[in-house]
């Protein structure tokens, strides 16, 4: 089965530090992964994702996320933040598509980030 | 852009009700899906649909059912609400090809009481 840890429920950072939002999976094939943010009141936007390819992954936003197998990690960072990027951040790892997956998504338990002026 | 519409942002039920939860897409996406979603545990997947009429349980379908008779509407149901299951319910909506993301609706913030 295929599992998800973010290891801070919180992370607290100033504004233009850099941001680092951690994750780990478990999967027993090569996965998908994606990174989705959450404002208040809002749904989940898709920021980045990783599927095959360059393993270090762009998104919107100014977030970039590197994915490094022998670490089983997928870490979310930003060079400079801003206090619009407060809000909710969710990993999620997916099979890759075939068979019965249909891409289904297991999520981490979610990173509350707080942007101090 | 995709769009994915739940129908209410807030609902407030009593104990035992019947509970409608309404998600429609328009992007013809052929997988739907259901989640709640509670502080410290992330996002919780109850059932999913990969085509009309078609659909499987999640991680924790117990006390829910979903119906899908049309391609675009995902409805998720709660056949005699608790307490419990005062929560916020995310619906997703995803092109059954390659490596698409899901894209979510706003939410329903759903109060049992």
């Amino acid at each position: 089965a295929q599992s998800v840890t973010q290891l801070g429920s919180h992370v607290s950072v100033s504004e233009g530090a850099l941001v680092l939002l951690r994750c780990n999976y478990s999967s027993s094939v090569p996965p998908y992964l994606f990174w989705y943010v959450q404002y208040p009141n809002q749904g989940l936007q898709l920021l980045l994702k990783y599927t095959t390819g360059a393993t270090l992954v762009k998104g919107i936003n100014g977030f970039e996320a590197e994915f490094k197998k022998s670490e089983t990690s997928f870490h979310l960072t930003k060079p400079s933040a801003h206090m619009s990027d407060a809000a909710e951040y969710f990993c999620a790892v997916s099979d890759p598509v075939g068979g019965t997956s249909y891409g289904k998504l297991t999520f981490g338990q979610g990173t509350i980030l707080t942007v101090h002026p | 852009d995709v769009k994915v519409t739940q129908s209410s942002r807030y609902l407030v039920k009593r104990t035992g009700e019947k509970v409608f939860l309404e998600c429609v897409q328009d992007m013809d996406h052929e997988n739907m899906f259901w989640y709640r979603q509670d502080p410290g545990l992330g996002l919780r997947l109850i059932y999913f649909s990969y085509d009309v009429k078609m659909k499987e349980k999640g991680d924790i379908p117990e006390g829910y059912s979903v119906s899908r008779e049309k391609k675009e509407r995902f409805s998720l149901i709660l056949e005699s609400a608790s307490t419990n299951q005062t929560s916020m319910y995310l619906c997703a909506s995803r092109q059954d090809v390659g490596n698409q993301p899901q894209h979510f609706g706003d939410g329903t913030r759903l109060s049992i009481l």
